[in-house]
């Protein structure tokens, strides 16, 4: 059953504290990215990677950080920098090697609630 | 970088009626452009998407439109249906180079029966 994973979905966490966010995908994608989504400001990308050992920030990179180690794997984590972490994050992937079709397909989301 | 601009925030209509949503690009490179219709509590998905090198694609119901001169791009959703209603969002990106995709803030599409 092929597709991306996003585990916890819903996580605590106190303020002060650095959390991580899992993304997996078995898709054999290239690129993974991570999203955040607000009400009203829709999918702001935090980072992203086209291929394992690289990855660039995005718009709104300031408090988090990645690795990607693995070209399945793409975990972010939510630093006590971001000073407003509470929010819907989504990662997603793309094969962009493969002709031309870059849709995305996205995970299911982890809600992150800081207390 | 790129930046989408998308119109309206919230569309309200009545089913059976037509709805339209707009959104501008600020990258001339720019040359994939893909839609994602996201339902509550749902990820993403793909609904349609088009390429600079054609002005117009649909499918079934959907259809959606470029401009490159005026760097705009729509979607024309016809015969709404209760089923429609969900959060829609815009994209750009330059296939083949970076691959980011940059996604417009969302219209929130309420189809009233």
């Amino acid at each position: 059953d092929g597709g991306i994973t996003q585990s916890p979905k819903y996580l605590f966490r106190k303020e002060g504290q650095n959390v991580t966010l899992s993304c997996e995908q078995n898709l054999n994608h290239d690129a993974m990215y991570w999203y955040r989504q607000d009400p009203g400001q829709g999918l702001r990308l935090i980072y992203y990677s086209q291929i394992v050992n690289d990855f660039q920030k995005g718009d709104i990179a300031e408090g988090y950080s990645v690795s990607r180690e693995k070209k399945e794997s793409f975990p972010l984590t939510v630093t006590s920098a971001q000073k407003n972490p509470t929010a819907f994050y989504l990662c997603a992937s793309t094969h962009p090697s493969v002709g031309t079709n870059t849709e995305a397909f996205f995970g299911q989301g982890t809600r992150l609630t800081v207390v | 970088g790129e930046n989408v601009e998308q119109h309206p925030s919230t569309l309200s209509v009545q089913e059976g009626d037509s709805a339209v949503i707009k959104c501008t690009y600020s990258d001339s490179a720019s040359n994939y452009f893909p839609w994602y219709k996201q339902e509550l509590g749902k990820r993403p998905q793909l609904i349609i998407d088009i390429r600079s090198n054609v002005g117009e694609k649909k499918d079934q119901r959907i259809a959606v439109t470029l401009n490159k001169t005026a760097k705009h791009f729509s979607l024309h959703i016809t015969e709404t249906q209760p089923e429609d209603s969900a959060v829609y969002f815009c994209a750009a990106s330059i296939e083949g180079a970076t691959n980011k995709l940059i996604f417009g803030t969302g219209t929130l599409l309420a189809v009233q029966p």
